[in-house]
Protein backbone atom coordinates (compact mmCIF):
# COMPACT_ATOMS: atom_id res chain seq x y z
CA UNK A 1 0.00 0.00 0.00
CA UNK A 2 0.89 3.44 -0.05
CA UNK A 3 3.32 5.20 2.45
CA UNK A 4 3.44 9.09 2.96
CA UNK A 5 5.97 10.81 5.19
CA UNK A 6 5.57 14.19 6.03
CA UNK A 7 8.32 16.54 7.92
CA UNK A 8 8.97 18.35 9.45
CA UNK A 9 7.10 17.75 12.68
CA UNK A 10 6.87 20.88 13.93
CA UNK A 11 7.89 24.29 12.62
CA UNK A 12 7.94 27.40 13.62
CA UNK A 13 8.39 31.03 11.90
CA UNK A 14 8.38 34.73 12.22
CA UNK A 15 5.25 35.85 11.16
CA UNK A 16 6.19 37.05 7.53
CA UNK A 17 8.62 34.59 7.11
CA UNK A 18 7.66 31.49 4.66
CA UNK A 19 6.85 28.00 5.55
CA UNK A 20 7.68 24.68 3.69
CA UNK A 21 6.16 21.37 4.31
CA UNK A 22 7.59 18.40 2.44
CA UNK A 23 5.65 15.12 1.99
CA UNK A 24 7.06 11.77 0.21
CA UNK A 25 4.56 9.15 -1.13
CA UNK A 26 5.46 5.03 -2.42
CA UNK A 27 2.63 4.52 -4.53
CA UNK A 28 3.26 5.68 -8.56
CA UNK A 29 -0.57 5.06 -9.04
CA UNK A 30 -1.10 8.12 -6.52
CA UNK A 31 -2.68 10.81 -9.12
CA UNK A 32 -4.35 13.40 -6.42
CA UNK A 33 -2.06 14.85 -3.26
CA UNK A 34 -4.35 17.17 -1.20
CA UNK A 35 -3.22 19.33 1.89
CA UNK A 36 -5.56 19.74 5.13
CA UNK A 37 -5.40 23.02 7.70
CA UNK A 38 -6.51 21.04 11.10
CA UNK A 39 -7.01 24.30 13.62
CA UNK A 40 -7.24 22.81 17.89
CA UNK A 41 -10.90 20.81 18.17
CA UNK A 42 -11.83 21.40 14.31
CA UNK A 43 -12.14 19.16 11.54
CA UNK A 44 -9.52 19.00 8.87
CA UNK A 45 -10.20 21.93 5.92
CA UNK A 46 -9.12 21.34 2.26
CA UNK A 47 -6.74 24.21 1.39
CA UNK A 48 -4.99 23.05 -1.92
CA UNK A 49 -5.12 20.08 -3.76
CA UNK A 50 -2.74 19.04 -6.91
CA UNK A 51 -3.41 16.40 -9.48
CA UNK A 52 -0.57 14.23 -11.27
CA UNK A 53 -1.12 16.56 -14.21
CA UNK A 54 0.34 19.11 -12.91
CA UNK A 55 3.97 19.90 -11.36
CA UNK A 56 2.58 23.57 -9.53
CA UNK A 57 -0.40 25.23 -8.31
CA UNK A 58 -0.67 28.46 -6.63
CA UNK A 59 -3.74 29.94 -4.45
CA UNK A 60 -2.96 33.20 -3.09
CA UNK A 61 0.02 32.39 -0.11
CA UNK A 62 -0.37 28.92 -0.65
CA UNK A 63 1.49 27.09 -3.28
CA UNK A 64 2.01 23.60 -3.71
CA UNK A 65 4.50 21.59 -6.06
CA UNK A 66 4.94 18.07 -7.53
CA UNK A 67 7.74 16.06 -8.21
CA UNK A 68 6.47 12.68 -9.73
CA UNK A 69 9.63 11.37 -10.57
CA UNK A 70 10.82 11.87 -6.96
CA UNK A 71 7.56 11.38 -5.77
CA UNK A 72 7.46 14.06 -3.50
CA UNK A 73 4.99 17.47 -2.60
CA UNK A 74 5.15 20.15 -0.60
CA UNK A 75 3.54 23.15 0.21
CA UNK A 76 4.56 26.73 0.37
CA UNK A 77 3.08 29.17 2.44
CA UNK A 78 4.34 32.81 1.68
CA UNK A 79 3.53 35.66 4.07
CA UNK A 80 2.73 33.77 7.04
CA UNK A 81 0.41 34.77 9.46
CA UNK A 82 -0.46 34.28 12.72
CA UNK A 83 -3.78 32.74 11.64
CA UNK A 84 -2.11 30.00 9.66
CA UNK A 85 -0.99 28.21 13.11
CA UNK A 86 -2.64 25.11 12.96
CA UNK A 87 -2.00 21.57 11.83
CA UNK A 88 -0.99 20.63 8.32
CA UNK A 89 -1.23 17.30 6.77
CA UNK A 90 -0.87 16.16 3.46
CA UNK A 91 -2.42 12.66 1.60
CA UNK A 92 -2.01 11.09 -1.11
CA UNK A 93 -4.64 8.68 -3.28
CA UNK A 94 -6.42 7.66 -6.22
CA UNK A 95 -8.57 11.20 -7.09
CA UNK A 96 -11.00 8.82 -9.52
CA UNK A 97 -12.09 6.57 -7.47
CA UNK A 98 -13.51 6.19 -3.57
CA UNK A 99 -10.52 4.57 -2.37
CA UNK A 100 -8.92 5.40 0.94
CA UNK A 101 -6.65 8.47 1.26
CA UNK A 102 -3.46 7.65 2.75
CA UNK A 103 -2.57 10.78 5.51
CA UNK A 104 0.75 12.05 6.46
CA UNK A 105 1.61 12.46 10.03
CA UNK A 106 0.97 15.82 10.51
CA UNK A 107 2.96 19.20 11.04
CA UNK A 108 2.61 21.81 13.67
CA UNK A 109 3.09 25.12 11.85
CA UNK A 110 3.56 28.06 14.61
CA UNK A 111 3.53 31.53 13.54
CA UNK A 112 5.00 34.16 16.31
CA UNK A 113 3.80 37.25 15.94
CA UNK B 1 -16.32 23.75 -1.48
CA UNK B 2 -18.62 21.21 -0.17
CA UNK B 3 -19.95 21.61 3.50
CA UNK B 4 -20.62 17.97 5.87
CA UNK B 5 -21.88 18.59 9.41
CA UNK B 6 -21.66 16.05 12.22
CA UNK B 7 -23.70 16.18 15.41
CA UNK B 8 -22.72 15.75 17.91
CA UNK B 9 -20.15 18.33 18.41
CA UNK B 10 -19.06 16.60 21.62
CA UNK B 11 -20.69 13.79 23.80
CA UNK B 12 -20.06 12.43 27.13
CA UNK B 13 -21.40 8.84 28.38
CA UNK B 14 -21.12 6.57 30.87
CA UNK B 15 -19.00 3.05 29.99
CA UNK B 16 -20.93 0.10 28.81
CA UNK B 17 -23.93 2.74 26.76
CA UNK B 18 -23.82 3.31 22.90
CA UNK B 19 -23.56 6.53 21.67
CA UNK B 20 -24.89 7.39 17.68
CA UNK B 21 -22.78 9.94 15.67
CA UNK B 22 -24.35 11.66 12.48
CA UNK B 23 -23.01 12.65 9.68
CA UNK B 24 -24.46 14.77 6.82
CA UNK B 25 -24.10 15.92 3.46
CA UNK B 26 -25.44 19.54 2.99
CA UNK B 27 -25.38 20.42 -0.40
CA UNK B 28 -24.37 17.34 -1.95
CA UNK B 29 -25.05 13.68 -2.15
CA UNK B 30 -22.72 11.03 -0.80
CA UNK B 31 -22.61 7.36 -1.83
CA UNK B 32 -19.49 7.40 0.04
CA UNK B 33 -18.45 8.54 3.09
CA UNK B 34 -15.62 7.96 5.65
CA UNK B 35 -15.10 8.15 9.08
CA UNK B 36 -12.12 8.70 10.94
CA UNK B 37 -10.57 8.59 14.66
CA UNK B 38 -8.37 10.82 15.75
CA UNK B 39 -5.85 10.71 18.74
CA UNK B 40 -4.35 13.74 20.24
CA UNK B 41 -1.65 14.77 18.67
CA UNK B 42 -1.60 12.22 16.15
CA UNK B 43 -2.79 11.97 12.09
CA UNK B 44 -5.89 10.93 11.00
CA UNK B 45 -6.74 6.63 11.41
CA UNK B 46 -9.06 6.06 8.69
CA UNK B 47 -12.14 3.37 10.72
CA UNK B 48 -14.79 2.19 7.51
CA UNK B 49 -16.10 3.40 4.79
CA UNK B 50 -19.42 3.54 4.91
CA UNK B 51 -21.25 3.25 1.19
CA UNK B 52 -25.32 4.10 0.68
CA UNK B 53 -27.58 1.02 0.94
CA UNK B 54 -24.68 -1.29 1.51
CA UNK B 55 -22.62 -2.42 4.20
CA UNK B 56 -19.76 -0.32 5.02
CA UNK B 57 -16.09 -1.99 4.31
CA UNK B 58 -14.33 -1.50 7.68
CA UNK B 59 -10.09 -1.09 8.06
CA UNK B 60 -8.19 -3.67 9.05
CA UNK B 61 -8.21 -3.78 12.76
CA UNK B 62 -11.69 -2.22 13.63
CA UNK B 63 -14.30 -4.11 15.63
CA UNK B 64 -17.33 -3.99 12.82
CA UNK B 65 -19.53 -5.09 15.69
CA UNK B 66 -18.84 -2.80 17.61
CA UNK B 67 -18.60 0.81 15.67
CA UNK B 68 -21.70 0.30 13.74
CA UNK B 69 -22.41 2.13 10.63
CA UNK B 70 -25.40 3.09 8.90
CA UNK B 71 -25.50 4.61 5.46
CA UNK B 72 -29.23 4.90 4.61
CA UNK B 73 -29.37 7.97 2.63
CA UNK B 74 -26.99 9.97 -0.18
CA UNK B 75 -26.56 12.27 2.53
CA UNK B 76 -26.48 10.94 6.34
CA UNK B 77 -24.63 8.53 7.52
CA UNK B 78 -24.26 7.39 11.37
CA UNK B 79 -21.46 5.73 13.38
CA UNK B 80 -22.63 4.35 16.90
CA UNK B 81 -20.45 3.00 19.17
CA UNK B 82 -21.72 0.00 21.14
CA UNK B 83 -21.20 -0.45 24.59
CA UNK B 84 -18.85 2.56 25.19
CA UNK B 85 -15.70 2.13 27.24
CA UNK B 86 -12.79 4.73 28.20
CA UNK B 87 -10.75 3.11 25.76
CA UNK B 88 -13.24 4.53 22.75
CA UNK B 89 -12.71 8.14 24.03
CA UNK B 90 -11.33 10.05 21.52
CA UNK B 91 -12.19 12.30 18.62
CA UNK B 92 -14.48 10.72 15.57
CA UNK B 93 -14.29 12.80 12.19
CA UNK B 94 -16.43 11.92 9.19
CA UNK B 95 -16.00 13.17 5.51
CA UNK B 96 -17.32 12.50 2.01
CA UNK B 97 -16.47 13.10 -1.43
CA UNK B 98 -17.79 15.50 -4.23
CA UNK B 99 -17.53 15.18 -7.49
CA UNK B 100 -15.58 18.15 -9.04
CA UNK B 101 -15.01 17.87 -12.89
CA UNK B 102 -13.82 14.35 -13.62
CA UNK B 103 -11.96 14.35 -9.70
CA UNK B 104 -13.25 13.62 -6.46
CA UNK B 105 -12.77 16.25 -3.44
CA UNK B 106 -12.75 15.14 0.06
CA UNK B 107 -14.12 16.99 2.66
CA UNK B 108 -14.49 16.59 6.34
CA UNK B 109 -16.72 17.39 9.03
CA UNK B 110 -15.97 19.18 12.24
CA UNK B 111 -15.42 16.22 14.26
CA UNK B 112 -17.35 14.97 17.11
CA UNK B 113 -15.30 14.42 20.40
CA UNK B 114 -16.21 11.28 22.41
CA UNK B 115 -15.22 11.09 26.08
CA UNK B 116 -16.77 7.70 27.85
CA UNK B 117 -16.40 7.73 31.90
Amino acid sequence: GENVEQHPSTLSVQEGDSAVIKCTYSDSASNYFPWYKQELGKGPQLIIDIRSNVGEKKDQRIAVTLNKTAKHFSLHITETQPEDSAVYFCAAGEGYNFNKFYFGSGTKLNVKP
Amino acid sequence: GAVVSQHPSWVICKSGTSVKIECRSLDFQATTMFWYRQFPKQSLMLMATSNEGSKATYEQGVEKDKFLINHASLTLSTLTVTSAHPEDSSFYICSAREKTGSHLEEYFGPGTRLTVT
